[in-house]
């Protein structure tokens, strides 16, 4: 069973382009995460989606930046516009849709997006 | 609202020494509470969760952890450190289900020879 897969791991933007970072989950996972990790710091939450929905999205900056899930294909967060401020690494985790206590969240490498 | 912080971004420990590197927690309900490792240009592992069962848990590569409501601690301890313990190690909390996970600013763990 394949782990969370992130692409790419390195991308390179100038200031103003676009950036798309792309998470496929570990097969049977339904819920994803996305966690942003600036420099000397811990990794911060940003949005958490099921298949075609938006669950929690309280950490995402209000402009420019988005996030799906479609039903078919990974999971995309959207960055418009990039600024040097967005140079982090992003992370994905994915977790099992099981009633219960807890799901553990599985990370995927991360992708390092560097604005210049 | 949760909060976790860890006291000290940087340890450094002599091969087989104690390991001890410290979290406290602030959370409003009763949390769930997790230690991961990153190594360089990695991804986070799993190294140990509590869930409301056992305070004391144990987790892979031989580290520990004790959940001290009290005190509002998980603190994350090894006997005897191990070069290939050398990496960044994460505090989380959440309040469980499918919530989102916050982290700690990390501990960095050297291990001398």
């Amino acid at each position: 069973n394949a782990g969370v897969m992130q692409n790419p791991r390195h991308l390179v933007r100038r200031r103003g382009q676009e950036a798309r970072l792309r998470c496929s989950p570990m097969k049977g996972h339904s819920h994803v995460y996305w966690y942003r990790q600036l420099p000397e710091e811990g990794l911060k939450f940003m949005v958490y989606l099921q298949k075609e929905n938006i669950i929690d999205e309280s950490g995402m900056p209000k402009e420019r930046f988005s996030a799906e899930f479609p039903k078919e294909g990974p999971s995309i967060l959207r960055i418009q516009q990039v600024v040097r401020g967005d140079s982090a690494a992003y992370f994905c985790a994915s977790s099992p849709l099981e009633t219960g206590s807890w799901n553990e969240q599985f990370f995927g490498p991360g992708t390092r997006l560097t604005v210049l | 609202a949760q909060s976790v912080t860890q006291l000290g971004s940087h340890v450094s420990v002599s091969e087989g020494a104690l390991v001890l590197l410290r979290c406290n927690y602030s959370s409003s309900v009763p949390p769930y509470l997790f230690w991961y490792v990153q190594y360089p240009n990695q991804g986070l592992q799993l190294l140990l969760k509590y869930t409301s069962a056992a305070t004391l848990v144990k987790g892979i590569n031989g580290f520990e952890a004790e959940f001290k409501k009290s005190e509002t601690s998980f603190h994350l301890t090894k006997p005897s450190a191990h070069m290939s313990d050398a990496a960044e190690y994460f505090c989380a909390v959440s309040g469980g289900g499918s919530e989102k996970l916050v982290f700690g600013k990390g501990t960095k763990l050297t291990v001398n020879p």
